[in-house]
């Protein structure tokens, strides 16, 4: 089983700051996914990367995949209080319909 | 719009008892899982499905079962619950193809064990 790290676990900033939230493996990955979750509801697709280097913006959101297809970041700029929820990042392995999900990074934004 | 729906929001069992957890969704997807969420640990699979009355064990399946008798439903069963079942239980679903497809969710059932 492939095993997926976040860091932070946990992070509570004020609204307008700056964070990046990590999502590491040693094991190589042929795409990477993020996934946002609120309250009372399942995750919901935010991203998916697929070659090493990939930068993509989703507004104030930016993903980026390790050149080496082994980890990936996520840094919000000017973080809002409807950013607050868990992000979970989810690896896929060549061929196989299934993914490896990361431990999750909870984040609250406090107005 | 994609819809993956969960039988129930919150359910409440006694250990010992078997339990099911439903999950149905309309978008014609092949595949299904079924996945359990503790804190600190993300998402772990149990069971997925890439067609109807096949399974394939995920990364935790001691002490679970599941059943896939028509496509758009997936049911997970505990044969014989234990309190350390107690979790948020979630259904997946998505298109045939290799794991770059996205999966779709349901809400979730959160699972008491007494």
């Amino acid at each position: 089983t492939q095993l997926l790290e976040q860091s932070p676990q946990f992070l509570s900033i004020q609204e307008g700051e700056n964070l990046t939230v990590y999502c590491n493996s040693s094991s190589v990955f042929s795409s990477l996914q993020w996934y946002r979750q609120e309250p009372g509801e399942g995750p919901v697709l935010l991203v998916t990367v697929v070659t090493g280097g990939e930068v993509k913006k989703l507004k104030r959101l930016t993903f980026q995949f390790g050149d080496a297809r082994k980890d990936s970041s996520l840094h919000i700029t000017a973080a809002q209080p409807g950013d607050t929820g868990l992000y979970l990042c989810a690896g896929a392995e060549g061929g196989y319909q299934k993914v490896t999900f990361g431990t999750g990074t909870k984040l609250q934004v406090i107005p | 719009d994609v819809k993956v729906t969960q039988s129930s929001r919150y359910l409440v069992k006694r250990t010992g008892e078997k339990v099911f957890l439903e999950c149905v969704q309309d978008m014609d997807h092949e595949n299904m899982f079924w996945y359990r969420q503790d804190p600190g640990l993300g998402l772990r699979l149990i069971y997925f499905s890439y067609d109807v009355k096949m399974k394939e064990k995920g990364d935790i399946p001691e002490g679970y079962s599941v059943s896939r008798e028509k496509k758009e439903r997936f049911s997970l069963i505990l044969e014989s619950a234990s309190t350390n079942q107690t979790s948020m239980y979630l259904c997946a679903s998505s298109p045939a193809s290799t794991g770059d497809q996205p999966q779709h969710f349901g809400d979730g059932t959160r699972l008491s064990i007494l």
